[in-house]
């Protein structure tokens, strides 16, 4: 059973600081996903991993993946209050089917930016 | 574009009440299609996956059941809701390399 772990799970932090979450997951994938989930809405698409040593930025925020050591990390430079929300990361469970693949999610980092 | 729609947006319901809740895509043909269930205390959970019409995959054990009887329409129902049922319900497709969510109903079973 594919499990993915998530930490820290809670986390506040001043503005214009840095800081990394980190996801682990426990069964080889090809791909790792990263969502941001505001209050009361649905997920929306941030970056998708694709190989192993993949490193994606857009804005203030770089995901990177190492599928060797099954970990993902998504890192926020100098965090500004509009990145407060909860962000997933998800890995897809690879179906033999040659279908759909579900995704298997964390637990959420609830990320609290303070002015 | 690809759009994804889901309806209705909120659902109150009582236990022991029919559930349907819908969801459709534009702007692709023969996508996969999922269902997820966000829950207080179990997290996100995918519930049902899709590869065609009337192609209906189950990932857990439940009192929900799927069905796709068009290409682009996915639809999630109960005959009788329980309050575990609550929930916020996502639709989701995917193409090769990515999967995008709908804006999600807001089920509360009272």
């Amino acid at each position: 059973e594919l499990k993915v772990e998530q930490n820290p799970l809670f986390l506040s932090m001043q503005e214009g600081k840095n800081y990394t979450i980190y996801c682990n997951y426990s069964t080889t994938s090809d791909r790792l996903y990263w969502y941001r989930q505001d209050p009361g809405k649905s997920l929306e698409s941030l970056f998708v991993l694709l190989s192993n040593g993949a490193v994606k930025q857009e804005g203030r925020l770089m995901a990177s993946l190492d599928t060797k050591a099954r970990l993902s990390t998504l890192h926020i430079t100098a965090a500004v209050h509009d990145l407060s929300a909860t962000y997933f990361c998800a890995v897809e469970s690879r179906k033999d089917t040659g279908g759909a693949d579900g995704l298997t999610f964390g637990k959420g980092t609830h990320l609290i930016i303070q002015p | 574009s690809q759009t994804i729609h889901q309806w209705p947006a909120t659902l109150v319901q009582p236990v022991g009440s029919p559930l349907s809740l819908e969801c459709t895509v534009e702007g692709t043909s023969n996508p996969n299609l999922y269902w997820y269930r966000q829950a207080a205390g179990r997290g996100l959970q995918l519930l049902f996956y899709s590869v065609g019409i009337g192609q209906i995959s189950s990932e857990v054990p439940q009192n929900l059941s799927a069905s796709r009887p068009q290409d682009r329409q996915f639809i999630l129902s109960s005959k009788k809701l329980l309050l575990s049922d609550s929930g916020f319900y996502l639709c989701a497709w995917s193409t090769w390399d990515e999967q995008f969510f709908g804006p999600g109903t807001r089920l509360t079973v009272l």
